[in-house]
């Protein structure tokens, strides 16, 4: 079947602007995670959703940054009032109940805040 | 706190020489440790993880409990295994699932 789906996979916006990025997960996978990942880092966590709520969001850096998932399914991440900081790859993965740490991740959608 | 350290950014070797990808951890637990690879214009996969003891395209690693690594071995390189690897760390359990990457190792396999 088809894998994680990222959209849109390049958004260029202006510092100030509200942001949403989308996630579709592969069928059936009732986990799912987003990552932001900048130039020359790892993944760094953002938040997991298990179901249609988000089991653990330490990762949000701040308020501006805001996520669902009200179907358990389908996922978006919101952000408000960007600043150039937040320019980076936004990488969504979903997982299989009950298995560990096998994510399955999107191609990821690329920000950049001018 | 979960913490996983890949000391090395860049790692160059020759075609049919070993290689070994350092991986440290911090986890104040019994966690799970994983390596995921990104292969160039391609997303980010599992490559292997310490419960299932495998090798995948011939690389290893073993989780040293005492030295709280999670080294990435291969005996001979090949070419196509240059990519970005990523040392990842998991709890067990309930909202334990969340994985930590390190900063991650390019890897160079020169013919």
């Amino acid at each position: 079947g088809a894998g994680v789906s990222q959209t849109p996979s390049n958004k260029v916006t202006e510092k100030g602007k509200y942001v949403e990025l989308r996630c579709d997960p592969i069928s059936g996978h009732t986990a799912l995670y987003w990552y932001r990942q900048s130039l020359g880092q790892g993944p760094e966590f953002l938040i997991y959703f298990q179901g249609t709520g988000a089991a653990d969001d330490s990762g949000l850096p701040n308020d501006r940054f805001f996520a669902v998932r009200p179907e358990g399914s389908v996922s978006t991440l919101k952000i408000q009032r960007t600043e150039r900081g937040d320019s980076a790859v936004y990488l969504c993965a979903s997982r299989r109940q009950g298995e560990a740490g096998e994510l399955f991740f999107g191609e990821g959608s690329r920000l950049t805040v001018l | 706190a979960q913490r996983v350290t890949q000391p090395e950014k860049l790692l160059s070797v020759f075609k049919g020489a070993p290689v070994e990808l350092k991986c440290n951890y911090s986890y104040s637990g019994s966690p799970e440790l994983f390596w995921y690879v990104q292969y160039s214009r391609q997303r980010l996969q599992l490559l292997l993880r310490h419960i299932s003891r495998e090798s995948i395209k011939g690389f290893t690693a073993d989780l040293n409990k005492g030295e709280t690594s999670f080294h990435l071995k291969k005996p001979f390189a090949q070419e196509e295994d240059s990519a970005m690897y990523y040392c990842a760390l998991s709890g067990v359990g309930g909202s334990n699932y969340k994985l930590t990457f390190g900063k991650g190792t390019l890897l160079t396999v020169n013919p």
